[in-house]
């Protein structure tokens, strides 16, 4: 099946730096890639949509500056936490629509632990 | 209101026993429906996709009620390996809604000997 795979699985940096995370689609191409954030114990919200070539969507709440999306491939969509805090730990994720023939579900990377000490 | 609510649980369920949860969602323009399987500090697996009619996957079965808006999973015969969070995960679909998934709470299933 389709496989996105996502780097770092978790990262630990000081407070005020920029953190980098990738997102890849394997053997297929992600026009769209979607952009989670999951705080403990609850259920993940999504941050943007991640648009190939053009500009990220973000949802009401937030920060196109603070989180910052680039979509230069289809097969590769990143994204970076500006002047990280500690209130931006949480689990991030990425996701890929699986591609035709694939079924109608999302497939997921394996998630990524940022914790701003 | 959620758009997307479930029983946060924990459902205890003992092994070999049978457990069903419900979902439920708001908006009537919700085009697909599935359930995902989330482990402790993983990402979500997809589990199943829930059709109109119902659809059974070995030992889980879902449905759809879109009369009353929500939607079931039921496991039968329950191993110690299906103790996770269970998402039920909505869409509208199409270029307006930008295909995104909406996700529910997650309902909590532990499974003891």
């Amino acid at each position: 099946g389709a496989v996105v795979s996502q780097h770092p699985s978790w990262v630990i940096c000081k407070s005020g730096t920029s953190v980098k995370i990738e997102c890849r689609s394997l053997d297929f191409q992600a026009t769209t890639m979607f952009w989670y954030r999951q705080f403990p114990k609850q259920s993940l919200m999504l941050m943007a949509t991640s648009n190939e070539g053009s500009k990220a969507t973000y949802e009401q709440g937030v920060e196109k500056d603070k989180f910052l999306i680039n979509h230069a491939s289809l097969t590769l969509s990143t994204l970076t936490v500006t002047s990280a805090h500690p209130e931006d730990s949480s689990f991030y994720i990425c996701s890929a629509r699986d591609p035709p023939g694939g079924g109608y579900g999302y497939t997921f990377g394996s998630g990524t632990r940022l914790t701003v000490v | 209101r959620k758009e997307v609510e479930q029983d946060p649980g924990p459902f205890n369920v003992p092994e070999g026993a049978t457990v069903a949860f419900n979902c439920t969602y708001s908006n009537s323009a919700s085009q697909s429906f599935f359930w995902y399987r989330q482990d402790c500090r993983k990402e979500p697996k997809l589990l199943m996709s829930v059709y109109s009619s119902g659809n059974e996957d070995g030992r889980f079965t879902a449905q759809l009620n879109r009369a009353s808006q929500y939607i079931s999973l039921l496991i039968r015969d329950s191993k110690l390996s299906d103790s996770a969070t269970y998402l039920c995960v909505v869409n509208k679909r199409g270029k307006a809604a930008g295909n995104k998934l909406t996700f529910g709470g997650g309902t909590r299933v532990l499974v003891k000997p």
